[in-house]
């Protein structure tokens, strides 16, 4: 059983275009957490989401990114004006509280034609 | 110099065989330590984390050793289904947030 769900799971959008990625966690949690994969390289932290804040941002998330909790259920990622090299797999993560331990979803493959 | 370090192999082994992944890492802040599993084009999946003490889980071993800045995950009897990327990541304190190793590819041959 999936941690947390995630959709859509592929999305193909034109430069330029916004995109809006989806995160459900299964349970009530208060950590979230988004993570890029650009093929064939690591996993990268983009954003960390405690209690309805943006706790910690790396530099890669910059003013094209945002994120929220709309309704206090689903956790999205928006990218204002998508690039190319935005092209990657989104995995949105969800902790465990007091271990530390991450658990991600399946991912959304973002590709930016 | 690379915040999660390892050796990106690739490794083939035989299937029974043992296999061992070593990996290093820079940041001090590093508080936490895991070792995920990563299958292609899906998403990494928590193995195993990992404890000052070293810890067990089944066939695999993880140790840690923060005087070295070193972390290493042992497979024993190792499966097909052991084919895999394995990640080794770091939580940085403060931040909580997940550094991940570039990861080392795996694959048991039958």
């Amino acid at each position: 059983e999936p941690e947390v769900t995630q959709t859509p799971s592929h999305q193909v959008t034109q430069m330029g275009q916004e995109v809006i990625l989806r995160c459900v966690p299964i349970s009530n949690h208060l950590y979230f957490y988004w993570y890029r994969q650009i093929l064939g390289q690591k996993v990268e932290f983009l954003v960390s989401f405690y209690n309805n804040e943006i706790s910690e941002k790396s530099e890669i998330f910059d003013d094209q990114f945002s994120v929220e909790r709309p309704d206090g259920s689903n956790f999205t990622l928006k990218i204002r004006s998508t690039k190319l090299e935005d092209s990657a797999m989104y995995f949105c993560a969800r902790e465990t509280s007091g271990t530390y331990e991450q658990y991600f979803g399946p991912g959304t493959r973002l590709t930016v034609t | 110099r690379k915040e999660v370090e390892q050796d990106p192999g690739p490794f083939n082994v035989p299937e029974g065989a043992t296999v061992a992944f070593n990996c290093t890492y820079s940041n001090s802040a590093s508080q936490s330590f895991f070792w995920y599993r990563q299958d292609c084009r899906k998403e990494p999946k928590l193995l195993m984390s990992v404890y000052s003490s070293g810890n067990e889980d089944g066939r695999f071993t993880a140790q840690l050793n923060r005087a070295s800045q070193y972390i290493s995950l042992l497979i024993r009897d190792s499966k097909l289904s052991d084919s895999a990327t394995y990640l080794c990541v770091a939580l940085i304190q403060g931040a909580q947030k997940l550094v991940f190793g570039q990861g080392t590819r795996l694959t048991i041959n039958p």
